[in-house]
C-alpha cells in the first residue's frame, strides 16, 4: 500500500488567499483525521471523520477552516481566507477498523503539508 | 478525558548509551497507549503500542516500553541508541474499546550525540 498521500507537500501563499490541502487515506481505513503541528502548540487534532461523516470538529480553530470527505478515498482541508498564523505543518492520518469490528486506534500518518502564509 | 504528560522536551544522549523517555498519563478508564516517532520532515509513525496483556511491549528499531498501571506511566527505553534514532517521540493515549480520540503528548526530542 502507498500509505496516506497528501498534496501539496509545500504551499506558500499570501494572506487572504484560499488554501486547499488534499489527502488520500489508506484504502479500507474507516477513520480520517486532520492535525496541525506548530512549535508553539504541538500536534492538534482539527477534525476527524468516520465513514466519510465528520464526527468531531471541535478542534477547528475558526470558521475560516472547513473540511470535507466526499468519498472514502479523498478529503480536503480548506482555509479561506488564510492568515500568517495558519502557517504550520498539516497532517492527515487514517485508521483502520480491525477484523473483529473493534478499533485499536492506531493511526497512519501522511508526510504532511508545510503551509506558509506570508 | 485523558491527558498525557511528557516532562522532557529534549533529551541529549551519547551514541550507544541507554535512553529512557518518560510518559505519564491520566485517565479514569482503561486505556490503549502508543509511542510514535517523527523523523525530520516526516509524518509520525507507530513505534509500539500497548493494548492489553504483557506490560512489556517491544517495538521497532529495538525500542521497548513498559506499562505501569499503578504509576500511570508508559516509559520508552532503548539499551543502546544510534545516530539514526535522532527524532521526536510522541506518547499517546486513548480509551480502550471502540473508537475515541487519541490524545498526544507534547513530544520529546531525542538528540543522539556522536
Amino acid at each position: 500500500d502507498a500509505g496516506v498521500i497528501q498534496s501539496p507537500r509545500h504551499e506558500v501563499t499570501e494572506m487572504g488567499q484560499e488554501v486547499t490541502l488534499r489527502c488520500k487515506p489508506i484504502s479500507g481505513h474507516d477513520y480520517l483525521f486532520w492535525y496541525r503541528q506548530t512549535m508553539m502548540r504541538g500536534l492538534e487534532l482539527l477534525i476527524y471523520f468516520n465513514n466519510n461523516v465528520p464526527i468531531d470538529d471541535s478542534g477547528m480553530p475558526e470558521d475560516r477552516f472547513s473540511a470535507k470527505m466526499p468519498n472514502a478515498s479523498f478529503s480536503t482541508l480548506k482555509i479561506q481566507p488564510s492568515e500568517p498564523r495558519d502557517s504550520a505543518v498539516y497532517f492527515c492520518a487514517s485508521s483502520p477498523r480491525t477484523f473483529s469490528g473493534g478499533n485499536t486506534n492506531e493511526q497512519f500518518f501522511g508526510p504532511g503539508t508545510r503551509l506558509t502564509v506570508l | 478525558a485523558q491527558s498525557v504528560t511528557q516532562l522532557d522536551s529534549q533529551v541529549p544522549v551519547f551514541e550507544e548509551a541507554p535512553v529512557e523517555l518518560r510518559c505519564n498519563y491520566s485517565s479514569s478508564v482503561s486505556v490503549y497507549l502508543f509511542w510514535y516517532v517523527q523523523y525530520p520532515n516526516q509524518g509520525l509513525q507507530l513505534l509500539l503500542k500497548y493494548l492489553s496483556g504483557s506490560t512489556l511491549v517491544k517495538g521497532i528499531n529495538g525500542f521497548e516500553a513498559e506499562f505501569n498501571k499503578s504509576q500511570t506511566s508508559f516509559h520508552l527505553r532503548k539499551p543502546s541508541v544510534h545516530i539514526s534514532d535522532t527524532a521526536e517521540y510522541f506518547c499517546a493515549v486513548t480509551p480502550s474499546g471502540g473508537y475515541q480520540k487519541v490524545t498526544f503528548g507534547t513530544g520529546t526530542k531525542l538528540q543522539v550525540i556522536p
